[in-house]
C-alpha cells in the first residue's frame, strides 16, 4: 500500500541554518505530494504541494521537489527562522473514487534557536 | 471565512461514555475527514465521506460512526469510550485535489 516514511526528529537548528526534511514515499501510479506544517496548538496547514514527477512546490521561502526516481519529495529553506518552529509532515494524496485520502508521515519537529 | 469548525477543543471522558464530536465546513467541500493524531504516530484516517449521504471507512474506524446529512455537517460519535480513544481528533476538508483545509482540533482523554 501507499506509504510515507521522514527523518525522525526533533530537528534543532540555530537561526538562519540552512534546513532539509527528507521525505520518501512508496506509491503505485502518480500521486500528488504535500508538506503541511502544525504550529503549537493548532491544526495543520497545507504548506505546498506538487502533483508530478519535477514539479517544485515553494512557500513562505520552503521548497521541495517531486523526485519520481528516488521516490522523495524533500523539505528545504535556505535560511530558517525561530518562527519555523513547528511539526512538519508529509504526504501523499491518491486519488480513489473522486476522493484523495492523503497518507501522512510521523511528523519531524523542528526547533529553531535564535 | 470560518474554514473548518471543529467543537468543542477539549474533553475528558469516563470509560463507557459517549460523544459527539462536531465539525462544520463552510467552503462547500463535497470531501470530508476525520483523522486521530497520537503523539509520534502521525496522523491516521478514520472515516471520510465523498458527499452528504455517503460515508466509508479509514483506516482506524472501529469504536466510531459518521454521518452526513449535509454538505457542511460531518459529526464523528463515539459510544463507549475507552483509554484507547484518548488521542487529538481532526477533520478536514477538501476539494479534489487541492489539499486539505484542516479544523484547529479537539483534545479528547478517555479515563
Amino acid at each position: 500500500g501507499n506509504s510515507v516514511t521522514q527523518m525522525e526528529g526533533p530537528v534543532t537548528l540555530s537561526e538562519e541554518a540552512f534546513l532539509t526534511i527528507n521525505c520518501t514515499y512508496t506509491a503505485t501510479g502518480y500521486p500528488s505530494l504535500f508538506w503541511y506544517v502544525q504550529y503549537p496548538g493548532e491544526g495543520l496547514q497545507l504548506l505546498l504541494k506538487a502533483t508530478k514527477a519535477d514539479d517544485k512546490g515553494s512557500n513562505k521561502g520552503f521548497e521541495a521537489t517531486y523526485r519520481k526516481e528516488t521516490t522523495s519529495f524533500h523539505l528545504e529553506k535556505g535560511s530558517v527562522q525561530v518562527s519555523d518552529s513547528a511539526v512538519y509532515f508529509c504526504a501523499l494524496g491518491h486519488p480513489q473514487g473522486g476522493s484523495e485520502k492523503l497518507v501522512f508521515g510521523k511528523g519531524t519537529k523542528l526547533t529553531v534557536n535564535p | 471565512n470560518a474554514g473548518v469548525t471543529q467543537t468543542p477543543k477539549f474533553r475528558i471522558l469516563k470509560i463507557g461514555q459517549s460523544m459527539t464530536l462536531q465539525c462544520t465546513q463552510d467552503m462547500n467541500h463535497n470531501y470530508m475527514y476525520w483523522y486521530r493524531q497520537d503523539p509520534g504516530m502521525g496522523l491516521k484516517l478514520i472515516y471520510y465521506s465523498v458527499g452528504a449521504g455517503i460515508t466509508d471507512k479509514g483506516e482506524v474506524p472501529n469504536g466510531y460512526n459518521v454521518s452526513r446529512s449535509t454538505t457542511e455537517d460531518f459529526p464523528l460519535r463515539l459510544e463507549l469510550a475507552a483509554p484507547s480513544q484518548t488521542s487529538v481528533y481532526f477533520c478536514a476538508s477538501s476539494y479534489r485535489q487541492d489539499g486539505y483545509t484542516f479544523g484547529s482540533g479537539t483534545r479528547l482523554t478517555v479515563v
